[in-house]
């Protein structure tokens, strides 16, 4: 069974552009979850969607978004670019409440 | 609101001897405890999780967790280190109401294990 994939693997940017990062759910899963894990912060929740709705949001500015597709994939829009926006952004699915599984995660550098 | 602390940032081990990574909780109601593992540039792997079944909690690669009630507490624990354990682990609980699918990161925990 194929895990969640992200892409891409790495991602570089400047200040002010957008980031879009996408994520493929374990096949069967319906909700997908975002995470931002930034140096000296550590993995902090950004979103989560189920069934195409956003369910949840984490403590990050609107400029944060996201939506699900009818596959259930998920894409993660990060607006005007900060440098401190600069983390591993993991996303991970799951099937059951609590037990998420994460994919290996995007590498966003804001120069 | 719902909270863990990991007690060490860094634990470093040798080869064969046992491991303890300790972590409490703060919860309001009967959490939902988790520990995760993240090795060198790769994603989160779920270790095992406690959800208010049997206290002692057996997971993947030998590894194991208590849930003490009364200590607030839910440590990892391993026999013996294998040099293929040393990696980042992470406590986590999960939120609570409408929040039950959001996980709350400790601040993760370095294990090195010397030859």
């Amino acid at each position: 069974e194929a895990g969640v994939t992200q892409s891409p693997t790495h991602l570089i940017k400047t200040r002010g552009q957008q980031a879009t990062l996408r994520c493929s759910p374990i096949s069967g899963h319906t909700s997908v979850y975002w995470y931002q894990q930034a140096l000296g912060l550590g993995l902090q929740f950004l979103l989560w969607y189920d069934e195409g709705e956003e369910r949840n949001r984490g403590n990050f500015p609107p400029r944060f978004s996201g939506r699900q597709f009818p596959n259930y994939s998920s894409e993660l829009n990060v607006n005007a670019l900060e440098l401190e926006d600069s983390a591993l952004y993991l996303c991970a699915s799951s099937l059951v409440a609590n037990e998420q599984f994460f994919g290996p995660g995007t590498r966003l550098t804001v120069l | 609101a719902q909270s863990v602390t990991q007690l060490d940032s860094h634990v470093s081990v040798s080869e064969g001897t046992p491991v303890l990574l300790r972590c409490n909780y703060s919860s309001s109601y009967s959490p939902s405890l988790f520990w995760y593992v993240q090795h060198p540039n790769k994603g989160l792997q779920l270790l095992l999780k406690y959800t208010s079944a049997a206290t002692l909690v057996k997971g993947i690669n030998g590894f194991e967790a208590e849930f003490k009630k009364s200590e607030t507490s839910f440590h990892l624990t391993k026999p013996s280190a294998h040099m293929s354990d040393a990696a980042e682990y992470f406590c986590v609980v999960s939120g609570y109401g409408g929040a039950t699918n959001k996980l709350i990161f400790g601040t993760g925990t370095l294990l090195a294990v010397q030859p």
